[in-house]
């Protein structure tokens, strides 16, 4: 089993739709929860960060994170067809010789068609 | 703020050659720096970890020797692929950790080796 699990999809979706990215995970350690969005030929650019439980909103995006669950969820608000990339959720806060170091999951594409 | 550069973008080389890639923080200190590979279709995987004035920390499996990685400033770390093959060719992406926002890294805009 994998430390951290994310659906790769694809996903599919019309513009405006509500779209809904999870990952759970299986570390109870981790402290430190982050969502980035990776356009093709791209590094990550970081879309939200979370430390420990609780809700966090930035525009349309808004990360929920339930440590009790271990499972972290991205939602995105009237999507646009630039929102369409590859979307990895990342961890950190293992300590010991994983401090410092994010874990990723696999990555979920998400088409927006217009 | 918090912004990663690489250098260059993309490179192609001949076998057996050697390609160094920099890794610059342009607006803020980074005493962590990551590398990282990436397939296509794939998640990242990381190579190694580079901390200023120390040698760098390399994942297993990871053959130090190939991938060397030096972090001589708080602003700059490189990675050199020595005696490039084909089997090297990927995308390759550093990031810094920003301590001070809490663990969070920030991710280069990725170089593409090819090497033929």
């Amino acid at each position: 089993q994998k430390e951290v699990e994310q659906d790769p999809g694809p996903l599919s979706v019309p513009e405006g739709a509500i779209v809904s990215l999870n990952c759970t995970y299986s570390n109870s350690a981790f402290q430190y929860f982050m969502w980035y969005r990776q356009y093709s030929r791209k590094g990550p650019e970081l879309l939200m960060y979370t430390y420990s439980s609780g809700n966090k909103e930035d525009g349309r995006f808004t990360a929920q994170v339930d440590k009790s669950s271990k499972y972290i969820s991205l939602f995105i608000r009237d999507s646009q067809p630039s929102d369409s990339a590859t979307y990895l959720c990342a961890m950190s806060g293992g300590g010991g010789t994983s401090y410092g170091k994010l874990t990723f999951g696999q990555g979920t594409i998400l088409t927006v068609h217009p | 703020g918090a912004v990663v550069s690489q250098h260059p973008s993309r490179v192609i080389c001949k076998s057996g050659t050697s390609v160094k890639i920099e890794c610059r923080s342009l607006d803020f200190q980074a005493t962590t720096m990551f590398w990282y590979r990436q397939f296509p279709k794939k998640s990242l995987m990381l190579m190694a970890t580079s901390n200023e004035g120390s040698k760098a920390t390399y994942e297993q499996g990871v053959e130090k020797d190939k991938f060397l990685i030096n972090h001589a400033s708080l602003t700059l770390s490189t990675l050199t692929v020595t005696s490039a093959h084909p089997e090297d060719s990927s995308f390759y992406i550093c990031s810094a950790r920003v301590r001070e926002l809490t663990d969070t890294q920030y991710f280069g805009p990725g170089t593409r080796l090819t090497v033929l």
